[in-house]
């Protein structure tokens, strides 16, 4: 089956750095790569996302990038603000009418400092 | 709109009780979804459902944990007898199709469930 995994585990860079999280997936039939963000003792939220025929997409100052050749791709935040600070998940599924499981990483815990 | 609403949001049982989490989708939302998080690691899918019918449920562990969800709205998830590698947070999300791919999961705030 799918299996996703993410790096770093955890992350800290200072206010205004920019961060890179990267993850790989093993099924090379996944079409769709969300990621969210995870507060401490709150739900997942879904920040960005991408399906397979693109290979960057941003919004603001969050980009997520995909190399569906090496079954990889990676979440970018620049300029980044101690609000960024939190646990991001990447995940992928293969979506078709026959469903498929939305399988995540392990995360990433992202600390920024003032 | 109105997000997924899930309770009770905290619960402490001690190992072999029962316990049941409940789970409201948003409005027309017709796949819904069970999670496992334990703590430490990213959402474990136990079960998703499409409407009323099961559409994955390869990873639950059947002989303790059952789901249903009737007339395809509200679910609920029991868990009897619980273990204590059990607890973590239960997370139900919904999306409004089958499929993935313009419809982004919606998550609830989870239920926290400790197992003694």
């Amino acid at each position: 089956g799918e299996n996703v995994e993410q790096h770093p585990s955890t992350l800290s860079v200072q206010e205004g750095d920019s961060a890179v999280i990267k993850c790989t997936y093993s099924d090379s039939a996944s079409n769709y790569f969300p990621w969210y963000k995870q507060e401490l003792g709150k739900r997942p939220q879904l920040i960005i996302d991408i399906r397979s025929n693109v290979g960057e997409k941003k919004d603001q100052r969050i980009a997520v990038t995909l190399n569906k050749t090496a079954k990889h791709f990676s979440l970018h935040i620049t300029e980044t603000q101690p609000e960024d600070s939190a646990v991001y998940f990447c995940a992928a599924s293969h979506a078709d009418n026959q469903g498929g499981k939305l399988i995540f990483g392990q995360g990433t815990e992202l600390s920024v400092k003032p | 709109e109105a997000g997924v609403a899930q309770s009770p949001r905290y619960k402490i049982i001690e190992k072999r009780q029962s316990v049941a989490f409940w789970c409201n989708p948003i409005s027309g939302h017709a796949t819904l979804y069970w999670y496992q998080q334990i703590l430490g690691q990213g959402p474990k899918l136990l079960i998703q459902f499409q409407n009323n019918g099961v559409v994955d449920d390869s990873q639950l562990p059947k002989d303790r944990f059952s789901a249903e969800r009737l007339k395809g709205v509200d679910s609920t998830l029991k868990i009897q007898p619980a273990k204590l590698e059990d607890s973590a947070v239960y997370l139900c999300a919904s999306s409004q199709r089958h499929t993935y791919y313009n419809s982004p999961l919606h998550f609830g705030n989870g239920t926290r469930l400790t197992v003694t």
